[in-house]
């Protein structure tokens, strides 16, 4: 596709589940971002990817939380056990690469919402 | 640490009003980026400049235009002549030279009324 998919665009799911957030970058973008964004706040980082690079997991906020990229294409972010505080609208973008020149182009976001 | 001021939190205009977003930004570093995005009421954020911080040009972009001020930390965001499109809640986003955290404003929610 043109931009950023990501699916589901909405997720519904009870506390203790497991849930798993998928986002198609763009074809040929080396870099790939995962955000948080809760009601009516800012943008949280959570994780980066770079080609095969180790990612950058400096903002995933708890074990709960991981995040994998296969093929330096898609990627999946995973929370278990679910709490109400998870509810949020999670976002993916993605960029060409390393260069800070380059900007990040969104994905619509998957809204989560933890009963 | 890097960290984003946007103390605007909500604005209302009227159509065709001029309106400045504020962005204070803090660094130690000498280097680094700060961009402008929007997001509409759909949701998809969209990027509107980026800025390097050895380059303190300001920039016009049709109906946009930025302010970057090192001495004052600032970067500004002016829409003139707003128009009801431009109703989006508005993010200032600074960027270390090494590193990809990306450290968001609380955004500012713009209102724009015909």
């Amino acid at each position: 596709g043109a931009g950023v998919s990501q699916s589901p665009s909405n997720k519904v799911t009870e506390k203790g589940k497991d849930v798993e957030l998928r986002c198609d970058p763009i074809s040929g973008h080396t870099a790939l971002y995962w955000y948080r964004q809760s009601l009516g706040q800012g943008l949280e980082f959570l994780i980066y990817f770079q080609g095969n690079s180790a990612p950058d997991k400096s903002g995933l906020p708890s074990d709960r939380f991981s995040a994998e990229r296969t093929g330096g294409s898609v990627s999946t972010l995973t929370i278990q056990r679910t709490q109400q505080e998870d509810s949020a609208v999670y976002l993916c973008a993605s960029s060409l690469g390393t260069g800070n020149y380059n900007e990040q182009f969104f994905g619509p976001g998957t809204r989560l919402t933890v009963l | 640490a890097q960290k984003v001021t946007q103390a605007q939190t909500e604005i209302s205009v009227v159509e065709k009003e001029d309106v400045t977003l504020d962005c204070v930004y803090e660094t130690r570093d000498t280097t680094y980026y700060l961009f402008w995005y929007k997001q509409p009421p759909s949701g998809e954020l969209v990027f509107l400049i980026r800025r390097n911080s050895f380059d303190e040009q300001n920039e016009i972009s049709g109906r946009y235009s930025w302010n970057f001020q090192k001495s004052t930390s600032s970067f500004n965001f002016t829409i003139t002549a707003s128009q009801v499109v431009d109703s989006a809640v508005y993010f200032c986003v600074s960027l270390r030279d090494y590193g990809q955290n990306f450290v968001f404003g609380p955004g500012t929610r713009l209102s724009v009324l015909p």
